[in-house]
């Protein structure tokens, strides 16, 4: 099994439309959790990370499920500019990695 | 702070040719980390570092290798490059302390192509 799993999508929404993407991630042990965003051909980059208690920046909301091992995005009022792949990222107390997820696609149309 | 910085950003291989893809950072991280990401799918790791002179192996390291003689610098090393390894290669660097890994910071990749 994947150590973290995404539904690759594409999510194809309209402007201003609300999008939920869920991440599921498979060892207990997982330790820190983060949503970075990818656009196309550039490099990853961090766009929150996962508390326990949930957190929100503007538009972005993410949550952390430890019970159902998930963690999860909404996006409120997406933006032409929100397309993207957003990555979930898993890392486990003293292991040296980082498990990404293979990404979720985000298009949003006019 | 320039961050993570990678060099070339692009490069065209001929089968059989090496070449060492490099990377540095000025954040004073002490993991690194080089990942490949072939078109329209996933980071695969390729080896990783916690520190100087201290590597290891990721997922795909065949066909790779590295060394970290500074805290600063990851170099990887393609050896016998093959039409397989075209890809695009990213590095990061991220802190570790307590066992608990920070945000991971990427450089802006390095495209190779092997014919």
């Amino acid at each position: 099994r994947k150590e973290v799993e995404q539904d690759p999508g594409p999510f194809n929404v309209p402007e201003g439309a609300t999008v939920a993407f869920n991440c599921t991630y498979s060892n207990s042990a997982s330790q820190s959790f983060f949503w970075y965003r990818q656009d196309c051909r550039k490099e990853p980059k961090l766009l929150m990370s996962v508390y326990s208690s949930g957190n929100e920046d503007g538009r972005f909301t993410a949550q952390l499920n430890r019970a159902s091992q998930y963690i999860s995005l909404l996006i409120r009022d997406s933006k032409l500019s929100d397309s993207a792949t957003y990555l979930c990222v898993v890392t486990r107390y003293n292991f040296n990695k980082f498990y990404f997820g293979s990404g979720t696609k985000l298009n949003v149309k006019p | 702070n320039a961050g993570v910085t990678q060099t070339p950003k692009f490069r065209i291989l001929k089968i059989g040719q090496s070449m060492t893809l490099q990377c540095a950072q000025d954040m004073n991280h002490n993991y690194m980390y080089w990942y490949r990401q072939d078109p329209g799918m996933g980071l695969k790791l390729i080896y990783y570092s916690v520190g100087a002179g201290i590597t290891d192996k990721g997922e795909v390291p065949n066909g790779y290798n590295v060394s970290r003689s500074t805290t600063e610098d990851f170099p990887l090393r393609l050896e016998l490059a093959a039409p397989s390894q075209t890809s695009v290669y990213f590095c990061a660097s991220s802190v570790g302390t307590s066992g608990l890994l920070g945000e991971q910071f990427f450089g802006p990749g390095t495209r190779l192509t092997v014919l």
